[in-house]
């Protein structure tokens, strides 16, 4: 079945530490997108990507980097830098972007830093 | 003001009752989705449309564009459509970079 497969379900690093976060899609999708899930609020994108090797910033992009090497993969990267790096972090696709096709979810990590 | 309001924001009801959950935008919008979010996390889509009605199953969505307005009902609600649904609209211009504006989603529990 095709999906998108984000793992761990579950992280948790120490103040300081660079963490990666998988995300691997088997839909043949162009676009892919890494948003920031926090209690109380809306999603937040963090970055996007149209096609392989570019990505572009989402709205919350400081203390965050990200690859597109294959278009399958798109790892997140939550460095140092990210202030309050504790949160629920969701990746999608689309066969587009820009919003006008369906999105598709994986099943999120949550991140916890102390 | 948030530019997508949903209410109400917690709803808890019995099984069989019919559910109805409101999305208000702002903005001019070309494409309004309904999501869902299982107590894990995950998200699916549900619809997405830009006039009139969608029915799937139990799911019925509608819009109206002039009143800038969605509902999303659950007829015969059960205990697993308990999750959290979430509005996010496509605006014309500007929103996110994705051009999308998420709702702040609306926490349904629907009791046996």
């Amino acid at each position: 079945d095709g999906g998108i497969t984000q793992s761990p379900k579950y992280l948790f690093r120490k103040e300081g530490q660079n963490v990666t976060l998988s995300c691997e899609q088997n839909l043949n999708h162009d676009a892919m997108y890494w948003y920031r899930q926090d209690p109380g609020q809306g999603l937040r994108l963090i970055y996007y990507s149209q096609i392989v090797n570019d990505f572009q910033k989402g709205d919350i992009a400081e203390g965050y980097s990200v690859s597109r090497e294959k278009k399958e993969s798109f790892p997140l990267t939550v460095t140092s830098a990210q202030k309050n790096p504790t949160a629920f972090y969701l990746c999608a696709s689309s066969s587009t972007d820009r919003g006008n096709s369906p999105l598709h979810f994986g099943n999120g990590t949550r991140l916890t830093v102390t | 003001k948030n530019e997508v309001e949903q209410s109400p924001q917690n709803l808890t009801a019995q099984e069989g009752e019919f559910i109805t959950i409101n999305c208000s935008y702002s903005v001019g919008i070309s494409a309004l989705h309904w999501l869902q979010q299982h107590p894990g996390g995950g998200i699916v889509s549900l619809f997405m449309l830009s006039s009139g009605k969608k029915k799937h199953g139990r799911l019925i969505a509608t819009i109206n564009i002039q009143e800038k307005h969605s509902s999303l009902h659950i007829t015969a609600s059960h205990p697993r459509d308990s999750a959290v649904y979430i509005c996010a609209v496509r605006k014309y211009s500007g929103g996110g970079a994705d051009g999308l504006t998420f709702g702040k989603g609306t926490h349904l529990i629907i009791q046996p």
